[in-house]
């Protein structure tokens, strides 16, 4: 079966770096999303890595191993708008994205 | 702005009724989606059109249906045959299938059953 983990949730402190993993099983492979979603709003795009390595955006970096089934979203320079849930999504060999439960990111002072 | 719409933001529904859910984008995407999100749960897959005049049922479409008259256009029904209706429902679109289509979502409606 096709399957994303990632953990529950995370606690960081403002100002420092957490990483979030994300593990995937997939038929087939087509890439990997990263969304943010912020309490009862809709989810918004951050990266999308297709091939292996580090993409960095900003503060945001994503990272991708395809031998691995394995990927990270790097947030680096925490601010306390950075607390919402983080979603990977793997998108299969019909292009159709399986979605992880997501992991909720609280920042504390 | 180009975007997506859903609405209501909110809609209660007495056990029975069936109720319709908006969705409108003007991005003139050819794909649409609709998805079911439920507390510390992914988005599990509903209903997805890549066309108009078709669609084609997701992981969860027991209990749902939609149409596709119009491009800008994917409303979705619940009926009363969803045993568990109550959920915060997204739409999204996007240009289709292929690499990095990245989805736009609307707004959401958050579904509640009385």
């Amino acid at each position: 079966g096709q399957n994303i983990d990632q953990p529950t949730e995370m606690t960081a402190t403002e100002g420092a770096i957490v990483q979030i993993n994300c593990t995937y099983q997939t038929s087939g492979f087509n890439g990997l999303f990263w969304y943010q979603q912020h309490a009862g709003e809709a989810p918004t795009f951050l990266s999308y890595n297709v091939l292996d390595g580090l993409e960095e955006k900003g503060r945001f970096s994503s990272f991708l191993s395809r031998s691995k089934g394995y990927s990270y979203l790097l947030l680096k320079e925490l601010q306390m708008k950075d607390s919402a849930s983080y979603l990977c999504a793997a998108v299969d060999s019909n292009y159709q994205l399986i979605w992880g439960a997501g992991t909720k990111l609280i920042i504390k002072p | 702005d180009g975007g997506i719409t859903q609405s209501p933001k909110y809609l209660f529904r007495k056990e029975g009724q069936n109720v319709t859910l908006s969705c409108e984008q003007n991005l003139n995407h050819d794909a649409m989606y609709w998805y079911r999100q439920d507390p510390g749960q992914g988005l599990r897959l509903i209903y997805y059109s890549q066309i108009v005049n078709d669609f084609q049922k997701g992981d969860i479409a027991e209990g749902y249906s939609v149409s596709r008259e119009k491009k800008e256009s994917f409303p979705l029904t619940v009926t009363s045959a969803q045993k568990n209706p109550t959920a915060f429902y997204l739409c999204a679109s996007n240009l289709g299938q292929g690499p990095y289509n990245e989805q736009f979502f609307g707004p959401g409606t958050r579904l509640t059953v009385l």
